[in-house]
């Protein structure tokens, strides 16, 4: 079946540091990604996505690159903020319309000043 | 747009009572709704997806005599914790996709998650 793996937390970093947190995935189809962020205490929002392989989701400073070849999503962002501080989700959308997102573990960001 | 809310936020209640939360999608029409089980530090679990007038369909191990779920409107569902436990103590977290309003820049892939209910059992 369809599954996501994301590098577990938590990632601890510096403002201004580079950030990557990976995440791969195993899907049958043509799924749709996502990267979801959630703040202290919040729900979950969406970060971005990509619904085509070599497709690439920005927004807010972060970005992920849809790769078939590698089966790959991962996340990116060039200087993190405090305020990025929070658990971030890789998630899979399978191609059947009607399904649910599967969720990878979540990745914990703390980035200090 | 696309906003979803969940009723109550927080929770408390006696072992053995039923605890219903709602979920509302606000401004557009939810034909799928989903449920969500996020336990302390970890991802978010499916319980169940419901669609608008019929019977949820329940992932393997969610029983669904205790976690009633009804979705009798296109912007509102309901999942009622029956005889709950302190075991059922988690957070609760719903999500609902189209069709959305034209003209939003939405589309029906996207799911668009509520704030969640956290629920403490004693």
């Amino acid at each position: 079946g369809n599954s996501v793996t994301q590098m577990e937390g938590p990632v601890t970093l510096s403002e201004e540091a580079f950030l990557t947190i990976n995440c791969t995935y195993t899907a049958t189809g043509y799924p749709s990604l996502f990267w979801y962020v959630q703040y202290p205490g919040e729900g979950l929002q969406l970060l971005l996505k990509a619904t085509k392989a070599d497709d690439k989701g920005s927004n807010k400073g972060f970005e992920a690159t849809y790769r078939k070849e590698t089966t790959s999503f991962h996340l990116e962002k060039g200087s993190v903020q405090v305020s990025d501080s929070a658990v971030y989700f890789c998630a899979l959308l399978g191609a059947q319309a009607g399904t649910a997102l599967i969720f990878g573990k979540g990745t914990t960001l703390s980035v200090s000043s | 747009g696309a906003v979803v809310s969940q009723h109550p936020s927080r929770v408390i209640c006696k072992s053995g009572t039923s605890v219903k939360i709602e979920c509302r999608s606000l401004d557009f029409q939810a034909t799928t709704m989903f449920w969500y089980r996020q336990f302390p530090k970890k991802s978010l679990m499916l319980m169940a997806t419901s669609n608008e007038g019929s019977k949820a369909t329940y992932e393997q191990g969610v029983e669904k005599d205790k976690f009633l779920i009804n979705h009798a409107s296109l912007t509102l569902s309901t999942l009622t914790v029956t005889s709950a436990h302190p075991e059922d103590s988690s957070f609760y977290i719903c999500s609902a996709s189209g069709p959305f309003f034209s003209g939003g820049g939405h589309s029906t892939d996207t799911q668009y998650f509520g704030p969640g209910t956290r629920l403490t059992v004693l």
